[in-house]
């Protein structure tokens, strides 16, 4: 299973963050949530968001008001927005497989693998 | 929600060395706990699972011990590949929580 980050690098303060991340060897609408995480420079790591089955979501409580984490089935694709940034959203963003499930529990609850990582500046 | 306290935040060892790095829990979770690796300029990767369990593939100087709201990381001698940043991770209701992390540097 492999994961890629793609997006720009560079916005400007009260512009939308929009992100994606490409997913090879595993479905996103298999057994396992797909998750945002991120990392500040020199700083560590912040949970933002995840999405299951291609519709149900779970987000950091702050950041809920501002995040949106979406899929796009036909290309096995799953996708953050962030809206309204700051310079405090400057940050490596990776996307990670989350949590794995079945019909009745989920017993894992790491991340693995993760992407590599995509580093987004925000400056006026 | 659940808090993760890791200590030292930095730590300078010798290669050789036996490090211990501590993460604890604001509540008991039980052995719901990871660990992991991060190298300057790359993305973590998972060393440890559900307390004590090793990923396919870490090598076997690597251990995890605890449960309850106390855990330990220990690498038995460390390597030159070893000095990096190590992070524990927590899920529950609805929340991955990561520690502030633990930097480890050579002497």
């Amino acid at each position: 299973v492999q994961l890629q980050e793609s997006g720009p690098g560079l916005l400007k303060p009260s512009e939308t963050l929009s992100l994606t991340c490409s997913v090879s060897g595993a479905s996103i609408l298999g057994s396992h949530w797909w998750s945002w995480v991120r990392q500040p420079p020199g700083k560590g790591l912040e949970w933002i968001g995840e999405i299951y089955h291609g519709e149900t979501t779970n987000y950091n409580p702050s950041l809920k008001s501002r995040v949106i984490v979406s899929v796009d089935k036909s290309q096995n694709q799953f996708s953050l927005r962030l809206s309204s940034v700051t310079a405090a959203d400057t940050a490596t963003y990776y996307c990670a497989r989350g949590r794995y499930c079945t019909s009745t529990t989920c017993p894992a609850h790491w991340f693995d693998p993760w992407g590599q990582g995509i580093l987004v500046t925000v400056s006026s | 929600d659940i808090q993760m306290t890791q200590s030292p935040s930095t730590l300078s060892a010798s290669v050789g060395d036996r490090v211990t790095i501590t993460c604890q829990a604001s509540q008991d979770i039980a052995n719901s706990l990871n660990w992991f690796q991060q190298k300057s300029g790359k993305a973590p990767t998972l060393l440890i699972f559900d307390a004590s369990n090793l990923e396919t593939g870490v090598p076997s100087r690597f251990s995890g011990s605890g449960s309850g709201t106390d855990f330990t990381l220990t690498i038995s001698s460390l390597q030159p590949e070893d000095f990096a940043t190590y992070y524990c991770q927590h899920y529950s209701n609805l929340l991955y929580t990561f520690g502030q992390g633990t930097k480890l540097e050579i002497k």
